[in-house]
């Protein structure tokens, strides 16, 4: 079965270091997103790509950068954890039309101490 | 820009109740999608429910439903004999192009 997975579950890290967060989908999808989830504030938009070498800002995307090399992976850098980017963080596919279902990974709970 | 509000942080209702969950948005397009997201203890997230703006029939499944009032943009959900599986957040989102944008979730407790 087509799936997306998202690694590591969970991690702790201190300010200051970079951190990648991985995503990887088999669906063959061309959008992949990646959101975070704050307490009362849904799940906001870090960056998202709509195909191979597609990568574009979402709401909050300062201190986060994307690459997208294959049609597979849409791996989400933290440049410098700060504090504030503590949150849990989702990464979603979607076929390319409008209106489809988009399935997201079991997120990773990040921690930045 | 597009924004999604769920004005009701927490709710609970009596196992086999009948509960509705409030969703409005702020859009000016004319042809969209709405959805309903599942989210239990597990974090998984489950579509649970999909309605296109275009079409006047609320959408249903099994024991969810949708009262969809396109003109006053408000789509909320309503879940009928409700289980102690449906305690979960859950998360109202709005769809024009390719992403998706999320209000700030409810909250239900099905209490046994």
């Amino acid at each position: 079965d087509a799936e997306i997975t998202q690694s590591p579950r969970h991690k702790i890290t201190e300010t200051g270091r970079q951190v990648t967060l991985a995503c990887h989908q088999t669906w063959n999808h061309n959008n992949m997103f990646w959101y975070r989830q704050d307490l009362g504030h849904g799940l906001r938009l870090i960056h998202y790509s709509y195909g191979v070498q597609d990568t574009n800002k979402g709401e909050v995307s300062d201190g986060y950068s994307v690459s997208r090399s294959n049609t597979e992976d849409l791996p989400l850098t933290l440049e410098s954890a700060a504090s504030s980017q503590t949150s849990v963080y989702f990464c979603a596919s979607s076929a390319g039309t409008t209106g489809t279902e988009a399935f997201f990974g079991q997120g990773t709970r990040l921690t930045v101490v | 820009a597009q924004t999604v509000t769920q004005s009701q942080p927490e709710m609970s209702v009596q196992e086999a109740e009948t509960v509705t969950l409030s969703c409005t948005y702020d859009t000016s397009e004319n042809n969209y999608y709405l959805f309903w997201y599942k989210q239990p203890p597990s974090r998984q997230m489950i579509l649970v429910i999909r309605q296109e703006a275009y079409k006047q029939q609320n959408a249903t499944e099994n024991r969810f439903s949708v009262n969809f009032q396109k003109a006053a943009k408000s789509f909320s959900l309503k879940i009928s004999d409700s289980q102690l599986g449906d305690t979960a957040m859950y998360f109202c989102a709005y769809n024009a192009g390719n992403m998706l944008t999320f209000g700030g979730g409810t909250r239900l407790m099905v209490k046994p």
